[in-house]
């Protein structure tokens, strides 16, 4: 099993709402990824977990708070978002160490915030 | 700090052609990892070939092999025998060793390629 499920695929939601976005791997991966992306865009690297502990923030708004409640699950909680933060968020995760440790990509969720 | 740099904003290329997609890259570490992944218009990022700093053989898989010319600081993906579903967003990146940036997956700007039938 070599897949990075991501949910939901689309969400749509106001200034005020708080929604989360949930991503799960089965691969016995101990790093894990959040990125977002906007259209014809690279990806940005927005937080990066490795054993379950945040060890990489990329100074980002505390409007979106990541968590690793377990080893298979990542969470990125979002709060009072503004519409520029509307764009594709990307979850990865990867194995931690050197070598060919590719990370494999969730297919995203699509938020817009109106 | 890790930089990816990639100067084909657009390619067109023939079905059945070849086709290569460059990208240089520079960084103080000295292991590293090259990787090229594909981005079709549904979002999903697609890993196609991995190169490490340390590998003497350029990396191959199947149509896809990576000319890694490492004094050079270039890792270029070439695509044999086009197909029309190569037709996509193709980013170049680089994941670092040690220190700061360990873990983090650096990323060029992309290159979309347009395959003819």
């Amino acid at each position: 099993d070599t897949e990075v499920t991501q949910t939901p695929k689309h969400l749509v939601m106001g200034m005020t709402n708080k929604k989360s976005l949930k991503c799960e791997q089965h691969m016995g991966h101990r790093a894990m990824y959040w990125y977002k992306q906007k259209a014809k865009k690279p990806p940005e690297l927005m937080f990066v977990y490795s054993y379950e502990k945040l060890s990489i923030n990329e100074s980002v708004p505390s409007r979106f708070s990541p968590e690793c409640p377990n080893s298979s699950l990542l969470n990125l909680h979002l709060h009072a978002l503004q519409p520029e933060d509307s764009a594709l968020y990307l979850c990865a995760s990867s194995q931690t160490g050197q070598g060919p440790t590719e990370a494999f990509f969730g297919q995203g969720t699509r938020l817009t915030v109106v | 700090a890790q930089k990816i740099t990639q100067t084909q904003p657009g390619m067109f290329v023939q079905e059945k052609e070849a086709v290569t997609l460059d990208c240089t890259y520079d960084t103080s570490d000295q292991s590293y990892g090259l990787f090229w992944y594909k981005q079709p218009s549904s979002g999903e990022m697609i890993f196609l070939i991995y190169q490490g700093s340390y590998d003497e053989q350029n990396a191959t898989e199947g149509r896809y092999s990576l000319n890694f010319q490492k004094a050079r600081k270039s890792a270029n993906l070439v695509i044999s025998a086009s197909q029309l579903g190569d037709s996509a967003m193709y980013f170049c990146a680089m994941r670092g060793a040690g220190g700061t940036s360990y873990g983090k997956l650096t990323f060029g700007q992309g290159t979309i390629l347009t395959v003819h039938p």
